[in-house]
């Protein structure tokens, strides 16, 4: 399977406790986007890289979120110091550049429970 | 903050029924619009992606339009079938980069 891969599929963790979270892209996307989605509600903007640059970051995202694609290839998400307001699901997206408007693939989405 | 609104939240209909769903985005700043279809447990699959005033997107039993000048969307379903049963997200592009997601409608087919 070619597609958008990210692990862990879910995550249970305590308050105060550090996660974090990987996304595979599709091998040949040089955009990465994270987005977090909570029950009711659509996906929210977190950030994107093109290659290995943070091209754009949410004014919604904490100090406590950080995000790292270092090779320009698969990224992680970490988020410090949980609480429970992080309970959500992250998912991730890549996307390729072309003639026109670019699509997004999705992949299966990490959802977090912070306890 | 731009404002993305979908309605109905959600939609019960029988098979065989024909349904369609609005998204609501800002008139102003557009460079594209996207439909995603998202089942449970699995990935959100994108449908449409449209950037012209009067696009019409086809794909099989469900097609959508696009009227940029007013900020609406629609999306049809033909002859609904329990495999239809998801959610129906859309998003709005201001440039290529992030989109702006609805909330979503939840459409449930009954058999």
């Amino acid at each position: 399977d070619t597609g958008v891969s990210q692990d862990p599929r879910h995550k249970i963790t305590k308050r105060g406790q550090n996660v974090t979270f990987r996304c595979d892209p599709i091998s040949e996307h040089n955009r990465l986007y994270w987005y977090r989605q909570t029950l009711g509600q659509g996906p929210e903007f977190l950030t994107y890289f093109q290659n290995e640059a943070q091209l754009e970051k949410s004014r919604l995202l904490s100090d406590r979120f950080s995000a790292e694609r270092p090779k320009g290839s698969f990224s992680t998400l970490e988020i410090q110091r949980t609480e429970q307001g992080d309970s959500a699901m992250y998912l991730c997206a890549s996307s390729a550049p072309g003639q026109g408007v670019e699509t997004q693939y999705f992949g299966p989405g990490t959802r977090l429970l912070v306890l | 903050i731009l404002n993305v609104e979908q309605s109905p939240q959600s939609l019960h209909v029988q098979e065989g029924d024909s349904t369609n769903f609005t998204c609501s985005f800002p008139s102003s700043n557009f460079y594209a619009l996207h439909w995603y279809r998202w089942e449970t447990a699995k990935s959100p699959e994108a449908l449409f992606v449209m950037t012209l005033n009067g696009d019409e997107k086809k794909k099989g039993r469900i097609s959508a339009t696009l009227n940029t000048k007013e900020g609406y969307s629609y999306l049809y379903i033909k002859g609904s079938q329990p495999e239809d049963s998801a959610t129906y997200l859309c998003a709005f592009n201001t440039n290529a980069g992030k989109s702006t997601f609805g909330d979503g409608t939840t459409l449930t087919v009954k058999p």
